[in-house]
């Protein structure tokens, strides 16, 4: 089945340490996005990628870091930098929003979530 | 980052009732978008709206693209139980590759 897997569904991150949580699409999806969610707050984005070998930051990528090698890929590492890690992590895909910018439909993951230890 | 006015934060509500809730912005936006998430998984997409006075339905679900650009609203008739959850808007403004997200209306249903 097409769709965007995230993993692992939980994770815990010790005082200091980068964690690194994995997103996958197999949709062929060029556009890719992760969001952080708190309750209440909604979503907010902390970085996107239009294409691979690219991305930007977005409203609250301090203490993130991406990568972007593959079309598929898109990982997201909490460095020892966030002080403040404990969320709802979602990842996104659409598709290649220069063919496509008036129809930003984003697929979400199940999500991961993070709690420090 | 901007967020839209989603309102109501939550509702309490009886089988059966119908619901109403709605976003607002003071942008203009050339796409809204609701979704729904369910507690612990991701937002899955309800409607999808491109035009000024638009009006789609999916089922017991219908929104519309307020004709100010502005706002959006989405009602859902005839309530069951698996209605529970959070429900966002979300909306792109033109030119940006971003969407911007409401910060969610939680519904709860009452058998």
């Amino acid at each position: 089945d097409g769709g965007i897997t995230q993993s692992p569904k939980y994770l815990f991150r010790k005082e200091g340490q980068n964690v690194t949580l994995s997103c996958e699409q197999n949709l062929n999806h060029d556009a890719m996005y992760w969001y952080r969610q708190d309750p209440g707050q909604g979503l907010r984005l902390i970085y996107y990628s239009q294409i691979v070998n690219d991305f930007q930051k977005g409203d609250i990528a301090e203490g993130y870091s991406v990568s972007r090698e593959k079309k598929e890929s898109f990982p997201l590492t909490v460095t020892s930098a966030q002080k403040n890690p404990t969320a709802f992590y979602l990842c996104a895909s659409s598709i290649d929003l220069r063919r496509e910018l008036a129809k930003n439909i984003q697929y979400f993951g199940a999500g991961t979530r993070l709690s420090v230890l | 980052g901007q967020q839209l006015n989603q309102s109501p934060q939550s509702m309490f509500i009886q089988e059966g009732e119908d619901v109403s809730m709605n976003c607002t912005s003071s942008s203009i936006f050339n796409t809204w978008l609701w979704y729904k998430q369910d507690p612990g998984e991701g937002p899955v997409l309800l409607i999808a709206l491109y035009k000024a006075g638009e009006l789609t339905s999916n089922g017991r679900l219908t929104a519309q693209f307020g004709i100010t650009r502005k706002d959006s609203f989405l009602n859902i008739s005839a309530s069951i139980p698996s209605d529970v959850g959070i429900y966002f808007c979300a909306g792109q403004k033109g030119g940006s590759e971003k969407l911007v997200f409401g910060k969610g209306t939680k519904l709860t249903v009452n058998p």
